[in-house]
């Protein structure tokens, strides 16, 4: 059974631009959440999606936005990027509600 | 704002000693999760203890759930340096999502 894929694994981009993460989870999971890893601040949940609907959002301004498919595959979106946006973005999956989260290997973002 | 911390935040043990990762937090949980991640990788599930008092084993790995499920240990018995990463635990605190609340993380390294 495949995991949860995650790409691009690495990017740069410059300050102001935007960036789209995806992220495909595992098979038949319907439910796809975000986070944002820093040195400084840790795991911060970003979103949640469950059946294309947004359940839950974390404390992140506006240029944090997601998406996600009717197949569960799910988008992040990060606009008018910040130095401050550089970290591992995390998405996991879950089969259901309050059932356990597997995560990807993240996409190292670089914000320069 | 469900607050998990971890103790101690950096441990650096001999290969073959014996070591405990607390996570303690003042809000309930309906199940909390340990996970390992190495450097540049997503979150690998280790466990997920649901009831108040269980212990759950792993090998070298020993899994405890306080009774009041507000926190939760992590032992390691003759660590071993395959053992060295990011421990992190989660707890979900029974929303109507998959929102995980993590841990601040404890840095283990095993010098061979």
């Amino acid at each position: 059974k495949a995991g949860v894929t995650q790409t691009p694994r690495y990017l740069i981009k410059t300050r102001g631009q935007q960036v789209t993460l995806s992220c495909s989870p595992i098979s038949g999971h319907r439910s796809v959440s975000w986070y944002q890893q820093t040195p400084g601040q840790g795991l911060q949940f970003l979103f949640e999606y469950f059946s294309e609907t947004q359940r839950n959002k974390g404390n992140f301004p506006g240029r944090f936005s997601g998406r996600q498919f009717s197949n569960s595959r799910s988008e992040m979106n990060v606009s008018t990027l910040e130095l401050g946006d550089s970290a591992l973005y995390l998405c996991a999956s879950s089969f259901d509600l309050n059932t356990e989260a597997f995560f990807g290997q993240g996409t190292r973002l670089t914000v320069v | 704002t469900q607050l998990l911390e971890q103790s101690p935040q950096f441990l650096s043990i001999q290969e073959g000693e014996n070591l405990t990762v607390y996570c303690n937090s003042s809000s309930v949980f309906s199940s909390l999760q340990w996970y390992r991640q190495e450097p540049g990788e997503g979150p690998v599930l280790l466990v997920t203890v649901v009831t108040g008092g269980e212990v759950k084993k792993l090998k070298r790995l020993t899994f405890q759930f306080g009774d009041a499920r507000k926190d939760s240990s992590l032992h390691i018995t003759a660590a071993q340096p395959g053992d060295t990463g990011l421990y992190l635990c989660a707890g979900d605190g029974g929303d109507t999502g998959n929102q995980f609340y993590f841990g601040t993380g404890t840095s283990l390294t095993v010098i061979p």
